[in-house]
């Protein structure tokens, strides 16, 4: 059973604040690290993905980093609006063809 | 491009019973999985299919089952329903297997009573 968790498992943020939140994985055997968001009533969203040491991704105020050494990897939001509000998932694809989801971060933005 | 596609979108049956959920995923895309998830719970991992043969298999009683067709379209079956299997099952294709991320449909809500 693979592991990856997130902390916190939820976030309030006002608007205009920055946060950040984590994802930890396995460093055995590592291949790639996804990040999607979940917004209410809709699909889960590929947000990043990931495959190197040191990477670091970027999608409007959205960013992530990933050290694949450690095993983790933070997802920062810089001047939060109230559409950021959503559930934030890691997934770990493993070499038995099965993608490992973390249990989320919900973001609550209020304005 | 179409989107994954998962029908129906609510479900509601009684304990006991069976039910089919289906999946067309993404054109091109052979890789489809399959994901529960509950109430405070995260996404769960269900199956996961290339090319018609289940590579992997969740944590899961043997009551789910699934298969995948030629043109990579799929389904899972749940029989004998318990009121725990009530929950949004998700569908999400991919181009091929570890590499690029998946796709999600909007899922299947069901609900057993």
């Amino acid at each position: 059973i693979l592991n990856v968790e997130q902390s916190p498992q939820s976030l309030h943020v006002q608007e205009g604040d920055s946060t950040n939140f984590t994802c930890s994985f396995p460093s055995s055997n590592f291949y790639a690290l996804h990040w999607y968001r979940w917004e209410t009533a809709k699909s889960p969203e590929a947000l990043f993905v990931m495959t190197l040491n040191g990477d670091e991704k970027k999608k409007g105020r959205i960013s992530a980093t990933l050290n694949t050494k450690e095993g983790y990897s933070y997802l920062y939001i810089k001047g939060s609006q109230p559409e950021d509000s959503a559930t934030y998932l890691c997934a770990f694809p493993s070499n038995d063809y099965k993608l490992s989801f973390g249990a989320g971060t919900t973001v609550t933005v209020r304005a | 491009k179409a989107g994954v596609t998962q029908t129906p979108r609510y479900l509601i049956k009684t304990r006991g019973q069976q039910v089919t959920l289906s999946c067309s995923p993404i054109s091109g895309h052979r890789s489809v999985s399959w994901y529960q998830q509950t109430p405070g719970q995260g996404l769960q991992f269900l199956f996961e299919y290339f090319s018609e043969t289940q590579r992997n298999k969740g944590n899961f009683p043997g009551r789910f089952s699934g298969r995948q067709f030629s043109n990579s379209r799929s389904e899972m079956n749940v029989s004998t329903l318990e009121l725990g299997d009530s929950a949004l099952y998700l569908c999400a294709s991919s181009v091929r297997d570890r590499g690029p991320e998946a796709f999600f449909g909007q899922g299947t809500r069901l609900t057993v009573v």
